[in-house]
């Protein structure tokens, strides 16, 4: 199985804040990457597929880079609805399997 | 406008076999690609990929569970059942329905999730 490793597991930070989120792959995945948001008692949203496409709706200020091993999760001008749990995804082979989460907290 | 919704117990006991069924609207389960999974997330956990069914009725599981595991679709009544045989504590979580496309392996819309307790 592919491990998915997310740093950092938490963060603070506050409004108007660049926030960066990393995921690294236990071996290439190649862009085969998906993350997700989620608020507390909520099902997880799609926010960004293929490691740097925004899914529909979902505001330009999130960004995903990244291909092989390491993905980036970036936050533009963190608004205070981000505040959220974050899970990265990889959908190269199964079983799919997900990072643990990081948490953005407000500072 | 794709949504799911999840149904079945709340609390089963340990040993019992846990059964859940999605049931989902804005799309057909008859449409080549379509997929229906499953994921849980034990409280304040991480997110657990299930198993998937397809529009063709190809099943996949997670290793893990595979032998505790079924995955079916009645297509006529828009619905994907899940069950679990011999549920224990740790299976408490919340599980979570989803729409996938196949060989896209995202999982691009969700149902509100239901919260299973395994207790006695």
């Amino acid at each position: 199985d592919i491990q998915m490793t997310q740093s950092p597991s938490s963060l603070s930070a506050s409004v108007g804040d660049r926030v960066t989120i990393t995921c690294r792959a236990s071996q290439s995945i190649r862009t085969y990457l998906n993350w997700y948001q989620q608020k507390p008692g909520k099902a997880p949203k799609l926010l960004i597929y293929a490691a740097s496409s925004l899914q529909s709706g979902v505001p330009s200020r999130f960004s995903g880079s990244g291909s092989g091993t390491d993905f980036a999760l970036t936050i533009n001008t963190l608004q205070p609805e981000d505040f959220a749990t974050y899970h990265c995804q990889q959908s190269y082979s199964m079983p799919w399997t997900f990072g643990q989460g990081t948490k953005v907290e407000i500072k | 406008q794709i949504t799911l919704k999840e149904s079945g117990p709340t609390v089963v006991k340990p040993t019992q076999t846990l059964t859940l069924t999605c049931t989902f609207s804005g799309f057909s389960l008859s449409t080549s690609g379509m997929g229906v999974g499953w994921i849980r997330q034990p409280p304040g956990k991480a997110l657990e990929w299930l198993a998937v069914i397809y529009w063709d009725d190809d099943q996949r599981y997670g290793p893990f569970l595979k032998t505790r595991l079924t995955i079916t679709k009645d297509t006529s009544k828009n619905e994907v059942v899940l069950t679990m045989t011999n549920m224990a504590p740790v299976d408490t979580a919340t599980y979570y329905c989803v729409h996938t496309l196949f060989t896209m392996n995202r999982f691009d819309s969700w149902g509100q999730g239901t919260l299973v307790t395994v207790s006695s």
